[in-house]
């Protein structure tokens, strides 16, 4: 089992649409990142959490490290949006800030 | 701006081939790090460096070499020794004692 997994693996809705993508992890942690990932391959840094929300335009984080999950939504969906999101945990280790990824999930908007 | 150049965006290389990739930083980040993406699967960790002329193997090192000689470049060879080297490699940085991660654009390595 990974340690990082994220739900659903893929998602397609229209324009508009209210879009929640889910992240579950099974080590301590010392921050969660959610990342961009658009066709041409890089990748952007989009929240990191330590705890409770972050809000960004129409992207809200949540993170709730009792039950080690976090959600990614998107409030009002557009074409735009579409790329592949990554859930990513910097495990409690020490020394340099490895992250450990989940398997990305990717998003389709249709106008 | 600061930020992370990879290059080249493509690569193509012949099989028993060594080839360089390229990740040059301008953040003054202490920390840098390769990593592999494959088709369905989550980015894994080739090498990392917290300092210069340090370095560490992350999970999948085998077939691979890096140096650090200098803060700012953290430069990847895939040798021949590596068995599937076709893949999308991702450099990133990050200050060792605050958040701050940041990714480079990618090199899309193809081993004909």
């Amino acid at each position: 089992k990974n340690e990082v997994e994220q739900s659903p693996q893929n998602l397609t809705a229209q324009e508009g649409e209210f879009i929640t993508i889910n992240c579950s992890y099974s080590v301590g942690i010392s921050a969660l990142h959610w990342l961009q990932q658009h066709p041409g391959g890089g990748i952007v840094s989009l929240f990191m959490l330590s705890s409770g929300k972050k809000k960004h335009g129409g992207l809200i984080a949540t993170i709730n490290i009792q039950e080690k999950h976090s959600s990614l939504h998107i409030t009002a969906s557009h074409p735009r949006d579409s790329a592949v999101y990554i859930c990513a945990v910097s495990p409690l280790i020490q020394g340099a800030q490895k992250l450990v990824f989940g398997q990305g999930t990717r998003l389709t908007i249709n106008p | 701006d600061g930020g992370i150049t990879q290059s080249p965006k493509y690569l193509f290389r012949k099989e028993g081939q060594n080839v360089t990739l390229s990740c040059e930083q301008n953040l003054n980040h202490d920390a840098m790090y390769w990593y592999r993406q494959d088709p369905g699967q989550g980015l894994r960790l080739i090498y990392y460096s917290q300092i210069v002329n340090d370095f560490q193997k992350g999970d999948i090192a085998e077939g691979y070499s890096v140096s650090r000689e200098k803060k700012e470049s953290f430069p990847l060879t895939v040798t021949s020794a590596q068995k599937n080297p076709t893949a999308f490699y991702l450099c990133a940085s990050s200050p060792l004692l605050r958040d701050g991660y940041t990714f480079g654009s990618g090199t899309r390595l193809t081993v004909v």
